[in-house]
């Protein structure tokens, strides 16, 4: 069984500050990990994904993150927010059955 | 964006009522999913499918039934609906099962059970 935590529920910040949203997994196989995101009123689009190989993997719209396997984590970030990233973000693993299982959510509120 | 359709968009529905929602695509993928979306619960797995008449219980599927009688549909039927079901449905799709597929996903249906 695989499992997601999002550490944090909601985070302010302002425009042009940096940004981390932070995610643990824990899976007991192999994993293969995504970040979405969802503006508002809208469905789910991929941001990024972690397949195999480098641990640093950069997305859309200047996101990248970072696999670390010895923390069971794949912290998003993004250097410098615009306020058009206000959105909400989900982290979401799958492992070798066909299902995708996702945390509860990260509210981005991007202020001027 | 991948040719996904979700019907009806938006729905309110009375306290023991049938309500089916459909997810239609274009894309000929094999795997179909249907989620429902609460806050502080993220995305939570319902029903899936892996092939015409072929589907399986995900996380939450009390209370919910699917069928899939041709690729490009999927309906999600909420057999007696309760205020519990009140919430936010997204229909996905993949091409594969492999888990390093990449899942595209509907625009939503917001169905409101009072």
């Amino acid at each position: 069984a695989q499992s997601v935590t999002q550490l944090d529920s909601q985070v302010p910040v302002f425009e042009e500050a940096p940004v981390e949203l932070r995610c643990n997994y824990s899976s007991s196989v192999s994993v293969y990990l995504f970040w979405y995101v969802q503006y508002p009123n809208q469905g789910l689009q991929l941001l990024l994904k972690y397949l195999s190989g480098s641990t640093l993997v950069k997305g859309i719209n200047g996101f990248e993150a970072e696999f670390n396997k010895s923390q069971t984590s794949f912290h998003l970030r993004k250097p410098s927010v615009h306020i058009s990233d206000t959105a909400e973000y989900f982290c979401a693993v799958s492992s070798s059955d066909y299902k995708l299982s996702f945390g509860a959510g990260t509210t981005v509120t991007v202020r001027a | 964006d991948a040719g996904i359709t979700q019907s009806p968009r938006h729905k309110v529905t009375e306290t023991g009522t049938p309500v089916t929602l459909r997810c239609h695509q274009t894309e000929n993928h094999r795997y179909m999913y249907w989620y429902r979306q609460d806050p502080g619960h993220g995305l939570r797995l319902i029903h899936y499918s892996y092939g015409v008449k072929d589907t399986d219980k995900g996380e939450v599927s009390d209370g919910y039934s699917v069928s899939r009688s041709k690729t490009e549909d999927f309906l999600l039927t909420l057999e007696s609906a309760t205020s519990s079901q009140t919430s936010v449905y997204f229909c996905a799709i993949k091409s594969s099962g492999a888990p390093n597929t990449e899942a595209f996903f509907g625009q939503g249906t917001r169905l409101t059970v009072v």
